[in-house]
């Protein structure tokens, strides 16, 4: 079956502007994470949903980030008034309650 | 707190080599989930494996083999006879068990298997 995938896989904006990136899970996924992960580390949390609900939104550096889940399928993070610090790749990862979490290919973010 | 730690930032071995990754890692809970990925040169994040902390038996996988002990805190990964597609970068992550998995990673062994 087709696995989490990830829009757009690159995206170059410029400081100030706002970007939203996009995450569509396994069917069937009820649980959804995002990540950032900087060059040269492991992914760190950001923000995690169960179906539509915000369970956890401890991870998200500042109030420029958001996130939501409508309808408890696709996701989407934005970032407002990009900053160069927020240059990374983005992760998606869903899965069953309490199972293993499966990422998709990530969106590389760079702001200039 | 929860906490991973790999030392060995890269390594470099040539083709056929055994090659042994470490992770250690810290963590209050009592019950806990342990896990490997591996991120190719392509960039997508790749699950090997999951143990439960109940379970400190090894593993093996082909090539792969994991030696968990819960004594020492640590879940290393070897790979035997390794090959060019090994390359990669190799993260161990943990997270609780109980309730929603907030995954903590490593900071990532870069591997580099030399023809």
């Amino acid at each position: 079956g087709a696995g989490v995938s990830q829009s757009p896989r690159y995206k170059v904006t410029k400081r100030g502007q706002d970007v939203a990136l996009r995450c569509d899970p396994i069917s069937g996924h009820v649980s959804l994470y995002w990540y950032r992960q900087a060059l040269g580390q492991g992914p760190e949390f950001l923000t995690y949903f169960n179906y539509e609900a915000q369970q956890d939104k401890s991870g998200l550096p500042n109030d420029r980030f958001s996130a939501e889940r409508p309808e408890g399928s696709i996701s989407t993070l934005t970032i407002q008034r990009t900053e160069q610090r927020d240059s990374a790749m983005y992760r998606c990862a869903s899965s069953f309650p309490q199972e293993t979490q499966y990422f998709g290919p990530g969106t590389r973010l760079l702001v200039l | 707190a929860q906490k991973v730690t790999q030392a060995q930032t890269e390594i470099s071995v040539v083709e056929k080599e055994d090659v042994t990754l470490d992770c250690v890692y810290e963590t209050r809970d009592t019950t806990y989930y342990l896990f490997w990925y591996k991120q190719p040169p392509s960039g997508e994040l790749v699950f090997l494996i999951r143990r439960n902390s109940f379970d400190e038996q090894n593993e093996i996988s082909g090539r792969y083999s994991w030696n968990f002990q819960k004594s020492t805190s640590s879940f290393n990964f070897t790979i035997t006879a390794s090959q060019v597609v090994d390359s990669a970068v190799y993260f161990c992550a943990l997270t609780p068990s109980g309730g929603y998995q907030k995954v903590t990673f490593g900071t990532g062994t870069k591997l580099q298997v030399i023809p």
